[in-house]
Parts: structure tokens; sequence; C-alpha cells
């Protein structure tokens, strides 16, 4: 069974503080993205990785960093939180395909994160 | 550059169709289509490639039109099992591989 895995479904942080949000996946796919979902936005890319050692910013990365420094982990980097970081994250893996630039995306559980 | 899903939400009794539409102010190269159901993480139900192609998935289909930079997701006579959030993915080419969701569609099926 495919899986995507996020380390933490809730998370409750101080303002200013670092965050980490891990992501581990077992089916050896190249591309790995972190979404942030909110009402009403849908779902919004913070960074892309497509290889090891390799990322691209999304629409939204202020704030935000990341880390891939093995094929099946991507993480997540909040720098200093703020309140306006509250959302719910979601991570997601897919490789390319022969036709698509991504074939099937398969997504963790999200993880919760509220900043106070 | 996200793409903009129309209508923002849908209420549907058992055995009704919806349309759903997601548009690009960009060049399409593919779109992907996802469910997500209250709680759950987002599912794949299907990609279409450039072309203009049509694909089905159960009683729920697709379309993508290139020219008009668009694609709609059919639901036929939906279920109650079809209810939850639907997302249109943008592949839009050129150097990167990113994968860029619309802003959602929010469907409700009633008995």
């Amino acid at each position: 069974d495919v899986k995507v895995t996020q380390s933490s479904r809730y998370l409750v942080k101080r303002t200013g503080e670092k965050v980490f949000l891990e992501c581990v996946q077992d089916m050896d796919h190249e591309n790995m993205f972190w979404y942030r979902q909110d009402p009403g936005l849908g779902l919004r890319l913070i960074y892309f990785s497509y290889d090891v050692k390799m990322k691209e910013k999304g629409d939204i990365p202020e704030g935000y960093s990341v880390s891939r420094e093995k094929k099946e982990r991507f993480s997540l980097i909040l720098e200093s939180a703020s309140t306006n970081q509250t959302s719910m994250y979601l991570c997601a893996s897919s490789s390319p395909g022969q036709r698509s630039l991504n074939t099937e995306a398969f997504f963790g559980q999200g993880t919760r994160l509220t900043v106070v | 550059q996200q793409p903009v899903q129309s209508p923002q939400a849908v209420i549907l009794r058992e055995g009704e169709d919806a349309v759903i539409n997601c548009s690009s102010s960009k060049a399409l190269y593919s779109v992907h289509w996802y469910r997500q159901k209250h709680g759950e993480a987002p599912v794949f139900l299907m990609i279409l490639l450039k072309g203009g192609e049509q694909k089905g998935h159960e009683k729920i289909s697709a379309s993508f039109n290139e020219k008009k930079q668009q694609s709609s997701l059919y639901l036929t006579a939906s279920q109650l099992s079809y209810s939850g959030t639907y997302f249109c993915g943008t592949e839009y080419g050129g150097a990167t591989n990113k994968l860029i969701f619309g802003t959602g569609t929010l469907l409700a099926v009633q008995p």
C-alpha cells in the first residue's frame, strides 16, 4: 500500500518558534510538494522538489524553507512561526509520466498547525 | 498562477448532474482532478493531456479544451459518495514539473 506519511496530525506552536514539518514517502517518487490548505483558497503550493537537494518556489514561499537531503524525505521549515501561518499543511509526491509531468499524486493526511 | 474553479459550491440531490469548471490564465499542458472527502487526503480521479481528450471514471468524466485553457468535470447521476471538495491540478510545462491546484469546489449530495 503506497504511503505518504506526515510526522504530526496536529501541532501547536508559539509565535517566533522554528517549526519543522516532516514528510516521508515510500514510493521512490522524484517529485515532492508542500501545499497549504485554507478555506476558500484551495491548495496553494509552497515549495516543490524534483530531486534530492533540488527545489523550486511555489506561489507562496515567503516565511518558509524546505530541505530534501534524501529522496524519500521532504521537510518544510517555518523559520519564525507567525499566527498567519496557522493552517492545514499537506505533503504530496508523484513521479514524472511519459506524457504528463506528474503521474497520480499521493497525499499525506495533513498537519493542522496552530500558531499561538 | 492558481487556476480558478467554478462554482465554489453546489448542492445536489441524488441522481442529479453537475459540472465543475477549471480555468487558467496560462496555457495548460495537462489537468488533474482530485476529490477530497471531509477530514481525508485528496484522492486522484484522472489526468487529461493535451489533445482535447475526454476521460471517464465510473459516472465521472472530464474534458480538456486547450484553446480555452479550461477543463470541465462532469458528474452524472450523482451518488451520496460523490460528496466532497473537488480540485483541479494544472501543469504548465516548460522547465518545471510543478502541479498547481485550483480554489476547489465543494459538492454536497443530499438524499
